[in-house]
């Protein structure tokens, strides 16, 4: 079965950094695109970047994270990241991955998430 | 960026009643690519809906959506207990993903 489990999530200060990861099983990873979707506390979903499938050529920011967040990911490792530079206190959030679905540019399967929390 | 729209924001019904959730786009979305999620709390969101009205896999057949264009609606033809949740609505466009606010449905 497809299991998305994320990790890397923690307490950092205003400006710091944090690298999330994300492992997949059940699924042919590198055969699919994979995204970094984000809930504020409270709040509701927001689409934070994609990488497309095989060597990840085709990356894509939302535009409250670019030039701040760098996404990647090692097929060999079945493995999604996401780096986190200059965070803020609105970065934090449930980050959520999640692999796009084959039809529709949906999102099929999602993980558990993991909390990063921005504040001193 | 497309700008999509959720009404109600909340919707209160008894088991067993129809809902019906709105999602409006501020310029047309391409159907295929308009999507509906169920989130429960402390829960990860669930695809209900793809292509604007293609059910995922497992999903009950009293989901169905419908719509184009700049409109969408999620139906639920018989609310079951399980039901009560928040929707969200999502597209893409443009190299980017967009999800609407949420319309939670409890009840009543």
């Amino acid at each position: 079965q497809v299991q998305l489990v994320e990790s890397g999530g923690g307490l950092v200060n205003p400006g710091g950094s944090l690298r999330l990861s994300c492992a997949a099983s059940g699924f042919t990873f590198s055969d699919n695109y994979m995204s970094w979707i984000r809930q504020g506390p409270g709040k509701g979903l927001e689409w934070v970047s994609y990488i497309s499938s095989g060597s990840g050529s085709n990356i894509n920011y939302a535009d409250s994270v670019k030039g701040r967040f760098t996404i990647s990911r090692d097929n060999a490792k079945n493995s999604l990241y996401l780096q986190m530079n200059s965070l803020r206190a609105e970065d934090t959030a449930v980050y959520y991955c999640a692999r796009r679905a084959a039809a529709g540019r949906a999102f099929d399967y999602w993980g558990q998430g993991t909390l990063v929390t921005v504040s001193s | 960026e497309i700008v999509l729209t959720q009404s109600p924001g909340t919707l209160s019904l008894s088991p067993g009643e129809r809902a019906t959730l709105s999602c409006r786009a501020s310029q047309s979305v391409t159907s295929s690519y308009l999507s509906w999620y169920q989130q429960k709390p402390g829960q990860a969101p669930r695809l209900l809906i793809y292509g604007a009205s293609s059910r995922a896999t497992g999903i009950p057949d009293r989901f169905s959506g419908s719509g184009s264009g700049t409109d969408f609606t999620l139906t639920i033809s018989r609310l079951e207990p399980e039901d009560f949740a928040v929707y969200y609505c999502q597209q893409y466009g443009s190299s980017l993903f967009t999800f609407g606010p949420g319309t939670k449905v409890d009840i009543k």
